[in-house]
């Protein structure tokens, strides 16, 4: 069993659709939560940093921590053409310097 | 643009060959990390250095081997290559190589191609 636990998709919704992508994990040691996004060809760009439990709000993105669930999840509002990417949740713990990445999610906002 | 940059861009080569694949970190960042992102794998850790020192290993191949040096660049070595080795490698940077809040920054990767 893998620790981190994405489902690669790939999702597709219309534009202005409520995009939900979600990671499950095994450690219960990891704290830091990450949400990267990928175009094609392209290096991960970080897009939300979470520490432990709770929600973050940046613009159209949020991202929620359920730590007692081991599940995370990036909201993604108002979607459009552009946010076309594959997503990526990253975790570490708290001492350690290994992130784990999850396998990505390809997501497809068509207009 | 991150400010992470690797070099090269693309690369094809035979199996049974060596490579060497470089990355520059952001300006102050004293870790740089190794990634390999192939089709079926995802994105695969491989090896982290912080201030010139190895810190953390992930699933390196013992044909793999890399170094970060005084100037902090950092330098991926493959030999004796297999076609399985085809896959874009990664490099990223953050500030302490861990811990709270350090977050990692990505280059825009080198595609490998093994022939």
């Amino acid at each position: 069993q893998k620790e981190v636990e994405q489902d690669p998709g790939p999702l597709s919704v219309p534009e202005g659709a409520i995009v939900s992508l979600n990671c499950t994990y095994s450690n219960s040691a990891f704290q830091y939560f990450m949400w990267y996004r990928q175009y094609s060809r392209k290096g991960p760009e970080l897009l939300m940093y979470t520490y432990s439990s709770g929600n973050k709000e940046d613009g159209r993105f949020t991202a929620q921590v359920d730590k007692s669930s081991k599940y995370i999840s990036l909201f993604i509002r108002d979607s459009q053409p552009s946010d076309s990417a594959t997503y990526l949740c990253a975790m570490r713990g708290t001492g350690g310097f290994k992130t784990i990445f999850g396998a990505g999610t390809r997501l497809f906002v068509k207009a | 643009d991150s400010g992470v940059t690797q070099t090269p861009k693309h690369l094809i080569t035979a199996t049974g060959q060596r490579v060497t694949l470089r990355c520059s970190p952001r300006s102050g960042d004293l870790s740089v990390y190794w990634y390999q992102q192939s089709l079926d794998q995802g994105l695969q850790f491989l090896i982290q250095y912080y201030n010139g020192e190895e810190r953390a290993k992930g699933n390196i191949l013992e044909r793999f081997s890399a170094q970060q040096f005084p100037d902090l660049h950092s330098e991926l070595n493959l030999s004796s290559l297999e076609l399985g080795d085809s896959a874009l490698y990664f490099c990223a940077s953050s500030v302490r190589g861990g811990g709270a809040e350090d977050t990692q920054y990505f280059g825009p990767g080198t595609r490998l191609t093994v022939l």
